[in-house]
């Protein structure tokens, strides 16, 4: 496929499991970005990486959350004695780097992360 | 710091009429703007964007939405609505190629 992959889809974890989804950008694509949707809510920014470095992780909302991404290629989103709030739809993100100011970021289908 | 807001979280319009979704930015650079569809258990596609070229930008599925500084905006609008563009729709803001911020989305649904 030529698209951004995530896995899994679905993921149902009790309170206080960890989790790790996983990210699989588009091939050659430099940037990765995660995002957090809530219910009825749109998508909010948690990381992102260029290549192997992470840039930005600003909006990761406690350090319950982690990510990696040690290749340059594939990225993990970890998160840590999962709770109820974490609720969510994760969506990944990836984007290349041309030489035009404006980069399109190419979605993924998202994890959708319920927490029991 | 930089903003979206949508105004509707629902909108309804009949098959064939005129579909507009609101969208008003806070940007303390020139800001990229864009709008996104998002289909059920789909991610984000791009519908189209503004990156300070022609203030009119026409997209995908007969989208298009203007860029007007002096109001902020950057609605969405579509001539004729069709039952296939049922979906929520989130426009978002970034700066160049950083994160993107989105609005809280607005729900379209079509009444044939």
């Amino acid at each position: 496929g030529a698209g951004v992959s995530q896995s899994p889809r679905y993921k149902v974890a009790k309170r206080g499991q960890d989790v790790a989804l996983r990210c699989d950008p588009i091939s050659g694509h430099v940037s990765l970005f995660w995002y957090q949707q809530a219910l009825g809510q749109g998508p909010e920014f948690l990381t992102y990486f260029q290549n192997e470095a992470q840039l930005d992780k600003s909006g990761l909302p406690s350090d319950r959350f982690f990510a990696e991404r040690p290749e340059g290629s594939v990225s993990t989103l970890k998160i840590q004695r999962t709770q109820q709030e974490d609720s969510a739809v994760y969506l990944c993100a990836s984007s290349n780097r041309g030489t035009g100011a404006f980069n399109e970021q190419f979605f993924g289908p998202g994890t959708r992360l319920t927490v029991l | 710091a930089q903003s979206v807001t949508q105004l509707g979280s629902h909108v309804s319009v009949s098959e064939g009429a005129l579909v507009l979704l609101r969208c008003n930015y806070s940007s303390s650079v020139p800001p990229y703007l864009f709008w996104y569809v998002q289909y059920p258990n789909q991610g984000l596609q791009l519908l189209l964007k503004y990156t300070s070229a022609a203030t009119l930008v026409k997209g995908i599925n007969g989208f298009e939405a203007e860029f007007k500084k002096s109001e902020t905006s950057f609605h969405l609008t579509k001539p004729s609505a069709h039952m296939s563009d049922a979906a929520e729709y989130f426009c978002a803001v970034s700066h160049r190629n950083e994160k993107l911020t989105f609005g809280t989305g607005t729900r379209l649904t079509i009444i044939p």
